[in-house]
């Protein structure tokens, strides 16, 4: 079966911009958990969604937002970008109860210039 | 604060032997624990998951867990220089939520 796709995989943006990134689970998983990775902080969570709702959330700044559609693709959007965010963006989908693990996408990585 | 630790290595380990990696977790709550390999420049993949205490094997990987001393280990046989890698451990809370340790970077010496 098809993985989890991250769209895009490469992002160039200009400090003060915003961003939106893409995600679609595996089919049949509804929960999608997205994730910050710098070299020096690890794997950093941002937040997850299942139904379209926001089920649990990190500790990031408001400028970071996502929501989830009716067919639990995801978006996450960073507002005004800073040099500090740039990063490699990864999403994770599950089933509901998260058992059986999370399975990642590739990641999309974002550089902020 | 729930936490999971890791000792960051890195780990260097002769080709052919068992290597050891180590995790322990500070949510009594946890339910759910599980190994990730990540090599430089990829994405997490899912190595094992287990729940329950004791040990489960899946080829060359065999998990360990002991709830009652809040930890976990992933023991790797015959290891190979392509094991060589981050090993991140993670634990579930029963909100679904994944605690992540830092990751222990594996080297497999030939």
């Amino acid at each position: 079966k098809a993985g989890v796709t991250q769209t895009p995989r490469y992002l160039i943006k200009t400090r003060g911009q915003q961003v939106t990134l893409s995600c679609s689970p595996i089919s049949g998983h509804r929960s999608v958990s997205w994730y910050q990775q710098t070299p020096g902080q690890g794997l950093q969570f941002l937040f997850e969604y299942f139904s379209e709702t926001q089920r649990n959330k990190g500790n990031f700044p408001g400028r970071f937002s996502g929501r989830q559609f009716s067919n639990s693709r995801s978006e996450m959007n960073v507002s005004t970008l800073e040099l500090g965010d740039s990063a490699l963006y990864l999403c994770a989908s599950s089933l509901p109860d998260g058992f059986d693990g999370y399975t990642f996408g590739s990641g999309t990585r974002l550089t902020v210039v | 604060q729930k936490e999971v630790e890791q000792n960051s290595g890195p780990l260097s380990v002769p080709e052919g032997a068992i290597a050891s990696l180590n995790c322990t977790y500070s949510d009594r709550g946890s339910q759910s624990f599980f190994w990730y390999r990540q090599y430089s420049g990829k994405s997490p993949e899912l190595i094992m998951f287990i729940y329950s205490n004791g040990d489960k094997e899946d080829g060359r990987f065999t998990a360990q867990l002991n709830k009652a001393s809040q930890y976990v280990s992933l023991l790797i046989r015959d290891s190979q220089p392509s094991d060589s890698a981050t090993y991140l451990c993670a634990s579930g809370d029963s909100n679904y939520q994944l605690i992540w340790g830092a990751g222990t970077k594996l080297i497999i010496k030939p």
